[in-house]
């Protein structure tokens, strides 16, 4: 069974970089996309980008600007990087892999992480 | 951007009884690539797979997904105890890849 945990710091200040691992346990990153999803306090879902296991990447134009994600399959984890901060950031922060099914990706997430909120504030 | 409209925002049933989501999209969905997640409080989103070629890991028969082009529905035939949740659509036929804003359904 395929265990998705984030990891990182719940409070970030304004303008700095929030910084999270996602550690995949139970399969490989290897063979898969792996993302990154948000959701603010009592609102929907907001996708942030993903990553291939050999580094290619996807990102949301809203976020693109501030955002790297990357990959290091010798510690089968995945991160992601949200440079200058604002409060509009704070959200619960899921890693999930992208759905794989007969030779073919589907963009879906099949497997989520328990989330981890991450608070921007000073 | 394709943007994903879900109706009602709050469904207020009694278990045992039909619940019927929509989830309309600006423009076409290619492929029919329209995913659902039920998400409970303090608990990730789960994919609930409606197709046949997932039924390894697949949602009880209750649950059935229907639709294509730009209207999409999830039906709940029953509806169970477990069942009442937050129910988002995702499109992935296009980047970026979008989700509707939720349809909540509440016990009456």
């Amino acid at each position: 069974q395929v265990q998705l945990q984030e990891s990182g710091p719940g409070l970030v200040k304004p303008s700095e970089t929030l910084s999270l691992t996602c550690t995949v346990s139970g399969d490989s990153v290897s063979g898969y996309y792996w993302s990154w999803i948000r959701q603010p306090p009592g609102k929907g879902l907001e996708w942030i980008a993903y990553i291939y296991y050999r580094g290619d990447t996807n990102y949301n134009p809203s976020l693109k600007r501030r955002v790297t994600i990357s990959v290091d399959t010798s510690k089968n984890q995945f991160s992601l990087k949200l440079n200058s901060v604002t409060a509009a950031d704070t959200a619960v922060y899921y890693c999930a892999r992208v759905a794989y099914d007969s030779s073919h990706y589907y963009y879906k997430f099949d497997y989520w992480g328990q989330g981890t909120l991450v608070t921007v504030s000073s | 951007e394709i943007v994903l409209t879900q109706s009602p925002g709050t469904l207020s049933l009694s278990p045992g009884e039909r619940a019927t989501l929509s989830c309309r999209a600006s423009q076409r969905v290619n492929s029919n690539y329209l995913a659902w997640y039920q998400q409970k409080p303090g608990q990730a989103p789960r994919l609930l797979f409606c197709g046949a070629s997932s039924r390894a890991t697949a949602i009880p028969d209750r649950f059935s997904c229907s639709g294509s082009g730009t209207d999409f529905t999830l039906t709940i035939s029953r509806l169970e105890p477990e069942d009442f949740a937050v129910y988002f659509c995702q499109q992935y036929a296009n980047s970026p890849l979008t989700f509707g804003g939720g349809t909540k359904v509440e016990i009456k």
